[in-house]
């Protein structure tokens, strides 16, 4: 079974300091992993995706990722936190394609700190 | 990008009432669609897989005669939550994966928030 952990349920940093988000994933199969983003009441948004090509994954809004087989890991970072980063944000996998049901991690809070 | 609406945004009902959310695919089709509840400061939970033209497929611990599924168009699934309670108040969002053309991910609907009283 498929399963996602986020160390941290929440994390603050200061504007223009790195950001860091940790996703660990368990999966018996080549996984598709991802990361999106959820603003307060809003739906999500996909940030960026890793289907199998390059190990590290540029996404949207400065926000990269780099899949490490070794340590089933995915981690999200971003060099310069702005304001507007302040969000929840969730580690996801699936085993396969888009058609595949998606099992989302607990989620990181992320507090930009002025 | 692909876009995924879902109606209404908000409802309010009375307890022992029946309300039902749309999620509509609105520049492509999607003969799959999932449903997702997502409780306060919680992740989300998948409940169902919602297959154009066949029966939904439910996650475990998810009441299928409760949570009633129909995905009767190639760009409409529809959840209706019946004789709702209070404990069915949460945020319910869909999703729908994109078709091939190297989307290779899901888009997500903007959610529907459910109170009931």
């Amino acid at each position: 079974a498929q399963s996602v952990t986020q160390l941290g349920s929440h994390v603050s940093v200061s504007e223009g300091a790195l950001v860091l988000l940790r996703c660990n994933y368990s999966s018996s199969v080549p996984p598709y992993l991802f990361w999106y983003v959820q603003y307060p009441n809003q739906g999500l948004q996909l940030l960026l995706k890793y289907t199998s090509a390059a190990t590290l994954v540029k996404g949207i809004n400065g926000f990269e990722a780099e899949f490490k087989k070794s340590e089933t890991s995915f981690h999200l970072t971003k060099p310069s936190a702005h304001m507007s980063d302040a969000a929840e944000y969730f580690c996801a996998v699936s085993e396969g394609t888009s058609y595949d049901k998606v099992i989302f991690g607990p989620g990181t809070s992320l507090s930009v700190i002025p | 990008g692909a876009v995924v609406s879902q109606h209404p945004s908000r409802v309010i009902c009375k307890s022992g009432t029946s309300v039902k959310i749309e999620c509509r695919s609105l520049d492509f089709q999607a003969t799959t669609m999932f449903w997702y509840r997502q409780f306060p400061k919680q992740s989300l939970m998948l409940m169902a897989t919602s297959n154009e033209g066949s029966k939904a497929t439910y996650e475990q611990g998810v009441e299928k005669d409760k949570f009633l599924i129909n995905h009767a168009s190639l760009t409409l699934s529809t959840l209706t939550v019946t004789s709702a309670h209070p404990e069915d108040s949460s945020f319910y969002l869909c999703s729908a994966p994109v078709p091939a053309g190297g989307a290779e991910a899901q888009y997500f609907g903007p959610g529907t928030r459910l109170l009931v009283l």
